[in-house]
């Protein structure tokens, strides 16, 4: 079974903070990609990424970068972490081709104060 | 992107069938119908995907109506496990194309 690990499952931040989100998949996928969920909205993507050293935005990707210097790891940073940042993050990875299935991995939940 | 119309909640008893609907009329003839779900204080997970005929898997089968307009996934026998939050998503991705719109879903609950 594929395994997208995210290094923590609850983080507490202080605004202003720079703040990593990590994330590791052990099935050699090309795609990598970062949500975050929010009561209501649903899920919308920040980055994602088809390649090492590879990114793309995507919907809301004001107030975050990324990183993939290995294939199995795509970091999220928060820049300078606001309270409006507080959200659940979801880290997600898939092969190449059309129709292939995210596997997500169990969260983080991030709280800014 | 293709809209969806998903029932808010809906409800079963243990070991009986589940079919949830998806309405999904502005498809476009390339999209795959993609199934996620979402249990308690977890990711999604992939459920089951196509794009014309009907598809089986260990987890469920999906129905695919003529015009594929609407959908039904359906869960032979329903478990407690099976509570979660059930996302229908009509898109055509893969590759360096990774935008998966999640909307609101359907809130299963299992009764015993």
């Amino acid at each position: 079974d594929v395994k997208v690990t995210q290094s923590s499952r609850y983080l507490v931040k202080r605004t202003g903070e720079k703040v990593f989100l990590e994330c590791v998949q052990d099935m050699d996928h090309e795609n990598m990609f970062w949500y975050r969920q929010d009561p209501g909205l649903g899920l919308r993507l920040i980055y994602f990424s088809y390649d090492v050293k590879m990114k793309e935005k995507g919907d809301i990707p004001e107030g975050y970068s990324v990183s993939r210097e290995k294939k199995e790891r795509f970091s999220l940073i928060l820049e300078s972490a606001s309270t409006n940042q507080t959200s659940m993050y979801l880290c997600a990875s898939s092969p190449p081709g059309y129709g292939s299935p995210l596997h997500f991995g169990n969260g983080t939940r991030l709280t800014v104060t | 992107d293709a809209k969806t119309t998903q029932p808010n909640s809906m409800e079963s008893n243990e070991e009986e069938p589940v079919h949830l609907p998806c309405n999904h009329s502005t498809i476009s003839g390339t999209d795959y119908i993609h199934w996620y779900r979402q249990l308690p204080s977890q990711g999604p997970e992939y459920v089951i995907h196509g794009l014309t005929s009907n598809v089986n898997n260990r987890m469920a089968s999906l129905a695919i109506a003529e015009d594929r307009k609407s959908s039904t996934l359906i869960l032979h026998r329903a478990t407690l496990r099976d509570a979660a939050v059930y996302y229908c998503i009509p898109g055509n991705y893969g590759g360096s194309q990774g935008n998966l719109i999640f909307g609101k879903g359907t809130k299963l609950s299992v009764k015993p």
